[in-house]
């Protein structure tokens, strides 16, 4: 069965002080691993894409890394305005079908 | 340039009634996709539309519903309404189907059940 497992559930950091995020998954055919970020009382917000095993991705504070079972979003040197929900997602196929499959997410608070 | 909006925020319906939510894509974007999110599955694919056309789905029962107009502005529907309803429904627009990379989500509808 498809499914995706983020841990910690919740990370409380410093600032300053650099982290990663883990995102697990089992799915037959990766068609892309996705990262987002969630803030309360909104919609995610798409962060990046990966396609692929050695596959590397950086934003700001942020890179993300892929290997054929796990992602990581490394965030470096955090700053409390980094503090969100980040959730990752892959893609499967089923039935005919391309879906979405999210994990439950990582909770980030990030203290000054 | 305007980001994705849904009708309405907030709702509550009752068990048993159905309920319908809107959702106005970023103007040039012809795919979009709904998502439901609750505190104990987290978010979860409902279906995709393209072109009047759905495209891509997740495993929800037949209760769940859409529709897109000929304007890219696509409607989802909810029969029989159960209290494991209850969650906030978000969707996301994007230029092409298939493109997760390239969505851009609306601030979501909260549907209360009772």
């Amino acid at each position: 069965e498809d499914q995706v497992t983020q841990s910690p559930e919740a990370l409380r950091l410093q600032e300053g002080e650099s982290s990663s995020l883990n995102c697990s998954y089992t799915v037959s055919g990766l068609r892309g691993l996705f990262w987002y970020r969630q803030d309360p009382g909104k919609g995610p917000e798409f962060l990046f894409t990966l396609y692929s095993a050695g596959e590397e991705k950086e934003k700001e504070r942020l890179k993300a890394t892929l290997t054929k079972k796990e992602s990581f979003l490394h965030i470096t040197a955090p700053k409390p305005e980094d503090s969100a929900t980040y959730l990752c997602a892959v893609q499967a196929r089923s039935g005919g079908y391309n879906k979405l499959i999210f994990g439950a997410g990582t909770r980030l608070a990030v203290h000054p | 340039k305007a980001g994705v909006t849904q009708t309405p925020r907030y709702l509550i319906k009752t068990r048993g009634q159905q309920v319908t939510l809107s959702c106005s894509p970023i103007s040039g974007h012809r795919s979009v996709s709904w998502y439901q999110q609750t505190p104990g599955q987290g978010l979860q694919f409902l279906f995709e539309y393209f072109s009047e056309t759905q495209r891509n789905k997740g495993n929800f029962p037949g209760r769940f519903s859409g529709r897109q107009f000929s304007n890219s502005r696509s409607e989802m529907n909810v029969s029989t309404l159960e209290l494991g309803d209850s969650a906030l429904y978000l969707c996301a627009s994007s230029p092409r189907w298939d493109t997760y990379n390239e969505q851009f989500f609306g601030p979501g509808t909260r549907l209360t059940v009772l």
